[in-house]
């Protein structure tokens, strides 16, 4: 099992211009996560998914949109990219069955700079 | 909102019992508490979870006061390979009605083992 991917692993944006971040997992996990990781600050949730189809926001939604169309994909969209979506993005899924959280299982991350 | 806080770094030396202390005073009836180790350049990678009392597996034990405004993680007899950033998590069930969508990771604490 490759676990949970992330596509691309580095980006180097312009101001304005627009990507999309992809997650894969081959785990047939129900929920999926969108984190980003700037220094001092830890991981903050920024969209989450319970099921293919269903999305909600987290803690840092702004400037950001996903789409989870096939369970074992989570797309992360930046329409319009601004320097202080510099960061480092990652993915995580998890099965749903906790009783609390679940144990989430990362992705490797993405290494995202805009200019 | 349950906010965590953490030491920014501790250090210690191989051998040696160590003991990383979050504070969430806010800490909701539903929330769990859960730690996530994470190395340079990888995702975070999950250690233990826990409600209340202790709970201990392979790797660590989590320790947390009837009142579970704060938790303990403790890892027995640290090795250099146990150099990473550790972080609390505080959250629960992603699903469920009284749940805003907030997983708060705390900013991260920064063991180093010494030889």
């Amino acid at each position: 099992n490759a676990g949970v991917t992330q596509t691309p692993k580095f980006r180097v944006l312009k101001t304005g211009q627009s990507m999309t971040l992809l997650c894969a997992q081959d785990m047939n996990h129900e929920y999926m996560y969108w984190y980003r990781q700037d220094p001092g600050m830890g991981l903050r949730l920024i969209h989450y998914s319970v099921g293919e189809g269903t999305t909600a926001k987290g803690e840092v939604p702004d400037g950001y949109n996903v789409s989870r169309l096939k369970k074992q994909n989570f797309l992360l969209g930046l329409e319009s990219a601004a320097p202080s979506q510099t960061s480092v993005y990652f993915c995580a899924s998890s099965d749903g069955t906790g009783q609390g959280t679940d144990t989430q299982y990362f992705g490797p991350g993405t290494r995202l700079t805009v200019l | 909102l349950a906010k965590t806080t953490q030491p920014i770094s501790m250090d210690s030396y191989e051998g040696q019992e160590v003991n990383i202390t979050c504070s969430h005073n806010n800490i909701a009836t539903n929330d769990y508490i859960t730690w996530y180790q994470q190395f340079p350049s990888q995702g975070p990678r999950f250690i233990i979870q826990g409600y209340k009392t202790k709970v201990t597996n392979e790797v660590a034990s989590l320790f947390i006061p009837a009142d579970r405004k704060s938790s303990t993680l403790s890892l027995p007899r640290v090795s250099l390979s146990d150099t990473a950033v550790y972080y609390c998590l505080v959250g629960a069930r992603m699903n469920a009605p009284s749940n805003t969508g907030k997983l708060i990771f705390g900013q991260g604490t920064t063991l180093q083992v010494k030889p």
